[in-house]
């Protein structure tokens, strides 16, 4: 049972354009998304989050959306850069879950100079 | 400031053995997490730790354990190896309260031969 889904695998878009990388939640008690970049050969890095007593997140070029009704979140980022092209994973948590993450199975994003 | 570390990077190992992998935690943060992230897949739970104590499991099986450490670094033990259990191994801390993110490190390749 995929909890969290990421119905595209990837993505390319031209650089200075806006990227949105979208992702897809059933489970009602989730109150907390984050997005994470990750590059071969690392870890996951920490983008951006939301709580779920809010609609928008804004840092920097990241723009993440919650629309807790469609249980949907989206990551835009604007202008996109080519050092952006990475997989870019989204992950989600419920209070009474003891901090576990469920992640989504992550978009591959490339950005063209 | 020290950010999350692994050890070793990269592992060969077996069907039938043992591992332990080990995780150094960022400053200041007292919960440490572990994910198995399969190729082409988003990272999965395997477990948390918070102040030496389990705090939550995922879906694995008893020979997955832990252990985290008065200074909050932590390891993570797999008994009688399979070759499905060949990953990417996550660590991530985080300060363990409500809405806390979580920081990765660079992870552990394992190959099960």
């Amino acid at each position: 049972d995929q909890q969290v889904k990421q119905n595209s695998p990837s993505l390319s878009v031209q650089e200075g354009r806006i990227s949105i990388l979208n992702c897809d939640y059933t489970n009602s008690m989730f109150d907390y998304f984050l997005w994470y970049k990750k590059y071969p050969a690392e870890g996951p890095t920490f983008l951006i989050s939301i709580s779920s007593i809010k609609d928008k997140n804004e840092d920097g070029r990241f723009t993440v959306f919650l629309n807790k009704s469609a249980k949907h979140l989206s990551l835009h980022i604007v202008p996109s850069q080519p050092g952006d092209s990475a997989v870019y994973f989204c992950a989600a948590s419920a209070y009474n879950q003891g901090g576990k993450l469920i992640f989504g199975q992550g978009t591959e994003l490339s950005v063209k100079p | 400031e020290t950010g999350v570390t692994q050890s070793p990077t990269h592992l060969i190992k077996t069907r039938g053995q043992q591992v332990t992998l080990r995780c150094s935690s960022q400053s200041g943060h007292n919960t440490v997490s572990w994910y198995q992230q399969a190729l082409g897949q988003g990272p999965q739970f395997i477990f948390q730790y918070y102040r030496e104590e389990e705090n939550g499991r995922g879906n694995f099986p008893p020979r997955f354990s832990g252990l985290q450490f008065p200074n909050y670094s932590s390891e993570l033990n797999v008994n009688a190896l399979e070759l499905d259990d060949s990953a990417l191994y996550l660590c991530a801390s985080s300060l363990g309260g409500f809405q806390e993110t979580q920081y990765f490190g660079p992870g552990t390749r394992l190959l099960v031969l």
